[in-house]
């Protein structure tokens, strides 16, 4: 099966500066990449998406870069806030295998805190 | 939320002891989720559902149990043979063809006493 490596585990950085969390994966079959921000005590929430066919993409501060032939992608938060500390997580997954119902295959997760 | 609605927040289990914790979307998904989280481990997937009455044991199955009786519903009984319990949980759903994204609960902690 997919295998998601992210590094690193906590990050620090002072408000207004930016911060990049890294992730690779194993299965070159995996086409969909999702991002997720989870404040502790709730679930998840889904921040940003890249599929594929898509070598980058940006939502205001926040941009997803793929590079298919390394299997690696990055988060990048630009003039980070204190309300982005939160636990975020990459995913990898085929959603059009159907043996698998698209399941999500997770990284351990990078603790972000921005001091104000 | 999305439209995932998770109950109770907490649940407290004595030993030996099953629980179930509940899991509905009124977003019409077809496929449906649960995962176990673990302080410093991510997410690890226990079961998942397509349609009614089918699911399928993910990476940690052992001591869970799950039905599917309706489309909105999945929930999730924590048997007596888990000796390890004590986790947040979360399910969640995706609409099946056309869509990708996952969208998750709020999550139940489950305590042992």
């Amino acid at each position: 099966g997919e295998n998601v490596e992210q590094h690193p585990s906590t990050l620090s950085v002072q408000e207004g500066d930016s911060a990049v969390i890294k992730c690779t994966y194993s299965d070159s079959a995996s086409n969909y990449f999702p991002w997720y921000k989870q404040e502790l005590g709730k679930g998840p929430q889904l921040i940003i998406d890249i599929r594929s066919n898509v070598g980058e993409k940006k939502d205001q501060r926040i941009a997803v870069t793929l590079n298919k032939t390394a299997k690696h992608f990055s988060l990048h938060i630009t003039e980070t806030q204190p309300e982005d500390s939160a636990v975020y997580f990459c995913a990898a997954s085929n959603p059009d295998r159907g043996s698998t119902l698209g399941r999500l295959y997770f990284g351990r997760g990078t603790q972000l805190t921005v001091w104000p | 939320d999305g439209g995932i609605t998770q109950s109770p927040k907490y649940l407290f289990r004595k030993e030996g002891q099953n629980v179930t914790l509940s899991c509905e979307q009124n977003l019409n998904h077809d496929a449906m989720y649960w995962y176990r989280q673990d302080p410093g481990q991510g997410l690890r997937l226990i079961y998942y559902s397509q349609i009614v009455n089918d699911f399928q044991k993910g990476d940690i199955a052992e001591g869970y149990s799950v039905s599917r009786e309706k489309k909105e519903s999945f929930p999730l009984t924590v048997t007596s043979a888990q000796k390890n319990p004590t986790a947040f949980y979360l399910c969640a759903s995706r609409v099946w063809g056309g869509g990708e994204t996952q969208y998750f609960g709020p999550g139940t902690r489950l305590l042992v006493l």
